[in-house]
C-alpha cells in the first residue's frame, strides 16, 4: 500500500523567504510522485511530477522538488516566496501502473504568506 | 483550465435523495477518475474508468456508482445520501492508464446535503 505524509498542515513564511513544504513517502514500487497546488475555490492544478528521469524536478511559478530515495521524500522548495502562493498544497503518490492508477494524497499543507 | 469540466458546480439537497454529477474530461484524455475532498477524510480515491471500463475502486461506498459512457464523459451517482456525504467532488482525466500520467482535476463540484 502506498501512503504520503506531509509534515505540518500549516507553514508560514514571509513574502521573499524559502518556502519548504515536507512529503514523505511509502511505496513498495518505485513511485510516481506529484505536487499539486489549490487555490481557494478552486481544483488541483499541477505543480510538478517525478517519473525517474531525474531526481530534481522543476515545475511552474519557480516551485521545484529533490526525490530523495534513501529518505523516501520529496520536498517542494521555492526560492521566494510571492504573496500569490498562498494555497493548498497536496503531495500525492502513484503506483507502478496495474491496479489503482489514482494518487494517494497526503493531508495538505496550508500555506501563509506573511507580508 | 484544466480541461475537465464538471457540473453541476453546486448542489443543495437532502437526506435520502440521490443526485448525480456529471464531468467530461479534457479532449483526448480516455481515463477519468473521481476523488471525493472533505475536511475529515482529505482527498480520497473514489473511482477510476479508462475507455468505457472499470479500472480501479478506491474508497467508494456501494450507495456510490459510476459509469463512463462511450463519449468518454462519466457520471458519479450518490444515493440514499447522508450528512456526512457533503464534500467537494472532483474528476480528474488521464491520456491513458498508469500512474505516470498526467492527472488534470476539474473544479470540483460542492455537494451539501442538508
Amino acid at each position: 500500500a502506498q501512503s504520503v505524509t506531509q509534515l505540518g498542515s500549516h507553514v508560514s513564511v514571509s513574502e521573499g523567504a524559502l518556502v519548504l513544504l515536507r512529503c514523505n513517502y511509502s511505496s513498495s514500487v518505485p513511485p510516481y510522485l506529484f505536487w499539486y497546488v489549490q487555490y481557494p475555490n478552486q481544483g488541483l492544478q499541477l505543480l510538478l511530477k517525478y517519473t525517474s528521469a531525474a531526481t530534481l524536478v522543476k515545475g511552474i511559478n519557480d516551485f521545484e522538488a529533490e526525490f530523495k530515495k534513501s529518505k523516501t521524500s520529496f520536498h517542494l522548495t521555492k526560492p521566494s516566496a510571492h504573496m500569490s502562493d498562498a494555497a493548498e498544497y497536496f503531495c500525492a503518490v502513484g503506483g507502478a501502473g496495474g491496479g489503482a492508477d489514482g494518487l494517494t494524497f497526503g493531508k495538505g499543507t496550508h500555506l501563509i504568506i506573511q507580508p | 483550465d484544466s480541461g475537465v469540466t464538471q457540473t453541476p458546480k453546486h448542489l443543495i439537497t437532502a437526506t435520502g435523495q440521490r443526485v448525480t454529477l456529471r464531468c467530461s474530461p479534457r479532449s483526448g484524455d480516455l481515463s477519468v477518475y473521481w476523488y471525493q475532498q472533505s475536511l475529515d477524510q482529505g482527498l480520497q480515491f473514489l473511482i477510476q474508468y479508462y475507455n468505457g471500463e472499470e479500472r480501479a475502486k478506491g474508497n467508494i461506498l456501494e450507495r456510490f456508482s459510476a459509469q463512463q459512457f462511450p463519449d468518454l464523459h462519466s457520471e458519479l451517482n450518490l444515493s440514499s445520501l447522508e450528512l456526512g456525504d457533503s464534500a467537494l467532488y472532483f474528476c480528474a482525466s488521464s491520456v491513458g492508464p498508469g500512474a505516470g500520467n498526467t492527472i488534470y482535476f476539474g473544479e470540483g463540484s460542492w455537494l451539501t446535503v442538508v
